[in-house]
Protein backbone atom coordinates (compact mmCIF):
# COMPACT_ATOMS: atom_id res chain seq x y z
CA UNK A 1 0.00 0.00 0.00
CA UNK A 2 1.15 3.42 -1.04
CA UNK A 3 2.07 5.59 2.26
CA UNK A 4 2.03 9.20 2.54
CA UNK A 5 2.81 10.28 5.91
CA UNK A 6 2.72 13.76 7.52
CA UNK A 7 4.87 14.57 9.97
CA UNK A 8 2.11 16.47 12.79
CA UNK A 9 -1.71 15.91 12.76
CA UNK A 10 -2.70 19.15 14.93
CA UNK A 11 -0.28 21.69 15.64
CA UNK A 12 -0.38 25.13 17.26
CA UNK A 13 1.62 28.41 16.45
CA UNK A 14 2.36 31.81 17.28
CA UNK A 15 1.83 34.57 15.25
CA UNK A 16 5.75 35.15 13.52
CA UNK A 17 7.34 31.63 14.64
CA UNK A 18 8.40 29.12 12.01
CA UNK A 19 6.78 26.08 10.80
CA UNK A 20 8.11 23.13 9.53
CA UNK A 21 5.47 20.48 7.91
CA UNK A 22 7.01 17.40 6.70
CA UNK A 23 5.97 15.09 4.19
CA UNK A 24 7.53 11.03 3.55
CA UNK A 25 5.99 9.09 0.57
CA UNK A 26 6.95 5.34 0.17
CA UNK A 27 6.29 4.72 -3.16
CA UNK A 28 9.42 6.40 -5.08
CA UNK A 29 6.97 8.96 -6.78
CA UNK A 30 8.67 11.21 -8.94
CA UNK A 31 5.45 14.30 -8.41
CA UNK A 32 4.90 15.59 -4.55
CA UNK A 33 2.34 18.06 -3.72
CA UNK A 34 1.53 20.89 -1.19
CA UNK A 35 -1.82 21.75 -0.76
CA UNK A 36 -4.56 23.99 1.99
CA UNK A 37 -7.63 23.01 2.36
CA UNK A 38 -10.32 25.42 3.31
CA UNK A 39 -14.11 25.41 3.71
CA UNK A 40 -15.85 26.66 0.27
CA UNK A 41 -12.22 27.21 -1.33
CA UNK A 42 -11.44 23.17 -2.19
CA UNK A 43 -8.12 22.26 -2.52
CA UNK A 44 -5.62 24.81 -3.55
CA UNK A 45 -1.89 24.43 -4.84
CA UNK A 46 0.84 25.65 -2.98
CA UNK A 47 3.64 23.87 -4.15
CA UNK A 48 4.79 20.82 -6.42
CA UNK A 49 7.91 19.14 -7.09
CA UNK A 50 8.56 16.86 -10.05
CA UNK A 51 12.31 16.10 -8.74
CA UNK A 52 14.88 16.54 -6.17
CA UNK A 53 15.63 19.95 -5.62
CA UNK A 54 13.06 20.95 -8.14
CA UNK A 55 9.61 23.19 -6.75
CA UNK A 56 7.47 24.85 -9.26
CA UNK A 57 5.09 27.39 -7.27
CA UNK A 58 1.52 26.54 -7.31
CA UNK A 59 -1.80 29.09 -7.30
CA UNK A 60 -0.82 30.47 -3.71
CA UNK A 61 3.19 30.25 -2.88
CA UNK A 62 3.09 33.50 -0.89
CA UNK A 63 4.25 33.35 2.15
CA UNK A 64 5.47 29.69 2.04
CA UNK A 65 8.39 27.90 0.72
CA UNK A 66 9.65 24.11 0.18
CA UNK A 67 12.41 22.00 0.16
CA UNK A 68 12.95 18.66 -1.57
CA UNK A 69 16.59 17.44 -1.25
CA UNK A 70 15.83 13.24 -1.23
CA UNK A 71 13.00 11.76 -3.63
CA UNK A 72 10.78 10.71 -0.73
CA UNK A 73 10.78 13.82 1.26
CA UNK A 74 8.76 17.08 0.85
CA UNK A 75 9.00 19.56 3.81
CA UNK A 76 6.64 23.11 3.57
CA UNK A 77 8.18 25.96 5.63
CA UNK A 78 5.98 28.68 6.93
CA UNK A 79 9.06 31.21 7.43
CA UNK A 80 6.49 33.06 9.89
CA UNK A 81 3.29 31.95 10.21
CA UNK A 82 0.28 34.63 10.31
CA UNK A 83 -3.10 33.96 11.87
CA UNK A 84 -4.55 33.95 7.91
CA UNK A 85 -2.43 30.38 7.43
CA UNK A 86 -4.71 28.64 9.98
CA UNK A 87 -6.07 25.62 7.81
CA UNK A 88 -5.61 22.45 6.66
CA UNK A 89 -2.38 21.44 5.16
CA UNK A 90 -2.68 17.92 2.63
CA UNK A 91 0.65 16.64 0.86
CA UNK A 92 0.35 14.22 -1.81
CA UNK A 93 2.38 12.38 -4.55
CA UNK A 94 1.99 10.90 -7.92
CA UNK A 95 3.88 8.91 -10.80
CA UNK A 96 4.15 11.07 -13.75
CA UNK A 97 2.62 8.60 -16.20
CA UNK A 98 0.69 4.89 -15.63
CA UNK A 99 -1.53 3.59 -13.20
CA UNK A 100 -4.83 4.99 -12.59
CA UNK A 101 -3.58 8.85 -12.52
CA UNK A 102 -4.05 8.68 -8.75
CA UNK A 103 -2.43 11.59 -6.20
CA UNK A 104 -2.13 9.83 -3.04
CA UNK A 105 -2.52 12.02 -0.11
CA UNK A 106 -1.35 11.94 3.81
CA UNK A 107 -4.00 12.58 6.58
CA UNK A 108 -2.90 16.31 6.57
CA UNK A 109 -2.15 18.78 9.18
CA UNK A 110 -4.05 20.97 10.71
CA UNK A 111 -2.31 24.28 11.46
CA UNK A 112 -3.94 26.74 14.03
CA UNK A 113 -1.88 29.94 14.34
CA UNK A 114 -2.74 32.38 17.37
CA UNK B 1 -9.70 30.76 -13.65
CA UNK B 2 -10.99 27.48 -12.13
CA UNK B 3 -10.15 24.76 -14.87
CA UNK B 4 -12.77 21.81 -12.87
CA UNK B 5 -15.87 23.42 -11.24
CA UNK B 6 -18.44 21.89 -9.28
CA UNK B 7 -21.35 23.72 -8.75
CA UNK B 8 -23.50 22.28 -6.32
CA UNK B 9 -21.77 23.25 -3.06
CA UNK B 10 -24.10 20.60 -1.47
CA UNK B 11 -26.51 17.41 -1.79
CA UNK B 12 -29.16 15.40 0.33
CA UNK B 13 -29.88 12.16 -0.41
CA UNK B 14 -31.83 9.24 0.76
CA UNK B 15 -30.53 5.96 1.95
CA UNK B 16 -30.86 3.34 -0.70
CA UNK B 17 -31.46 6.25 -3.43
CA UNK B 18 -28.68 7.21 -5.86
CA UNK B 19 -26.37 9.72 -5.30
CA UNK B 20 -25.48 11.69 -8.65
CA UNK B 21 -22.77 14.13 -8.15
CA UNK B 22 -21.41 16.36 -11.24
CA UNK B 23 -18.11 17.99 -12.02
CA UNK B 24 -17.33 20.62 -15.27
CA UNK B 25 -13.80 21.12 -16.67
CA UNK B 26 -12.87 23.40 -19.18
CA UNK B 27 -9.47 22.46 -20.67
CA UNK B 28 -9.08 19.14 -22.93
CA UNK B 29 -5.57 18.37 -22.47
CA UNK B 30 -6.00 16.19 -19.09
CA UNK B 31 -5.48 12.38 -19.66
CA UNK B 32 -7.14 11.21 -15.96
CA UNK B 33 -10.19 12.42 -13.89
CA UNK B 34 -10.64 11.40 -10.33
CA UNK B 35 -13.16 11.75 -7.47
CA UNK B 36 -12.34 11.71 -3.96
CA UNK B 37 -14.05 11.46 -0.41
CA UNK B 38 -13.10 13.37 2.43
CA UNK B 39 -14.31 13.21 5.88
CA UNK B 40 -13.60 16.35 8.37
CA UNK B 41 -9.96 16.41 9.47
CA UNK B 42 -8.59 13.85 7.45
CA UNK B 43 -7.05 13.43 3.98
CA UNK B 44 -8.78 13.03 1.04
CA UNK B 45 -9.38 9.28 -0.43
CA UNK B 46 -9.34 8.42 -3.81
CA UNK B 47 -12.60 6.58 -4.79
CA UNK B 48 -12.84 6.12 -8.76
CA UNK B 49 -11.10 7.17 -11.80
CA UNK B 50 -11.18 7.52 -15.59
CA UNK B 51 -9.48 8.17 -18.26
CA UNK B 52 -10.14 10.44 -21.01
CA UNK B 53 -10.25 7.74 -23.95
CA UNK B 54 -13.32 5.75 -21.94
CA UNK B 55 -16.80 7.46 -21.31
CA UNK B 56 -17.38 5.07 -18.42
CA UNK B 57 -15.97 3.51 -15.18
CA UNK B 58 -17.68 0.99 -12.87
CA UNK B 59 -15.87 0.12 -9.15
CA UNK B 60 -18.51 -1.42 -7.20
CA UNK B 61 -21.39 1.10 -6.18
CA UNK B 62 -19.70 3.66 -7.60
CA UNK B 63 -19.70 4.94 -11.60
CA UNK B 64 -18.16 7.81 -13.21
CA UNK B 65 -19.17 9.04 -16.68
CA UNK B 66 -17.20 11.40 -18.64
CA UNK B 67 -19.26 13.09 -21.50
CA UNK B 68 -16.30 14.64 -23.49
CA UNK B 69 -18.19 16.70 -25.99
CA UNK B 70 -19.90 18.37 -22.57
CA UNK B 71 -16.63 18.31 -20.65
CA UNK B 72 -18.94 16.81 -18.13
CA UNK B 73 -18.49 14.19 -15.66
CA UNK B 74 -20.44 12.78 -13.31
CA UNK B 75 -20.02 10.50 -10.25
CA UNK B 76 -22.98 7.81 -9.41
CA UNK B 77 -23.00 6.44 -6.02
CA UNK B 78 -26.07 3.37 -6.05
CA UNK B 79 -27.18 2.98 -3.24
CA UNK B 80 -26.46 5.57 -0.62
CA UNK B 81 -25.45 5.17 2.51
CA UNK B 82 -24.99 7.00 5.23
CA UNK B 83 -21.36 6.12 5.53
CA UNK B 84 -21.19 8.25 2.11
CA UNK B 85 -21.75 11.20 3.70
CA UNK B 86 -18.71 13.54 3.37
CA UNK B 87 -17.37 16.04 1.05
CA UNK B 88 -16.70 14.68 -2.70
CA UNK B 89 -14.07 16.55 -5.15
CA UNK B 90 -13.12 16.21 -8.34
CA UNK B 91 -10.12 16.71 -10.15
CA UNK B 92 -8.21 16.40 -13.07
CA UNK B 93 -4.62 15.54 -14.27
CA UNK B 94 -3.14 17.55 -17.14
CA UNK B 95 -1.28 15.30 -20.09
CA UNK B 96 1.99 16.09 -18.16
CA UNK B 97 0.81 13.94 -15.45
CA UNK B 98 2.49 16.68 -12.79
CA UNK B 99 -0.65 18.91 -12.14
CA UNK B 100 -4.04 18.05 -11.08
CA UNK B 101 -6.88 20.52 -10.76
CA UNK B 102 -9.33 20.51 -8.17
CA UNK B 103 -13.07 21.56 -8.09
CA UNK B 104 -14.08 23.42 -4.88
CA UNK B 105 -16.08 20.03 -3.37
CA UNK B 106 -19.59 19.20 -3.21
CA UNK B 107 -21.12 18.08 0.79
CA UNK B 108 -22.86 15.19 0.51
CA UNK B 109 -25.37 13.92 3.37
CA UNK B 110 -26.97 11.05 2.93
CA UNK B 111 -30.16 10.38 5.54
CA UNK B 112 -31.15 7.47 7.32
Amino acid sequence: DVKVTQSSRYLVKRTGEKVFLECVQDMDHENMFWYRQDPGLGLRLIYFSYDVKMKEKGDIPEGYSVSREKKERFSLILESASTNQTSMYLCASSWTSGGTGELFFGEGSRLTVL
Amino acid sequence: DQQVKQNSPSLSVQEGRISILNCDYTNSMFDYFLWYKKYPAEGPTFLISISSIKDKNEDGRFTVFLNKSAKHLSLHIVPSQPGDSAVYFCAARSVTGNQFYFGTGTSLTVIP
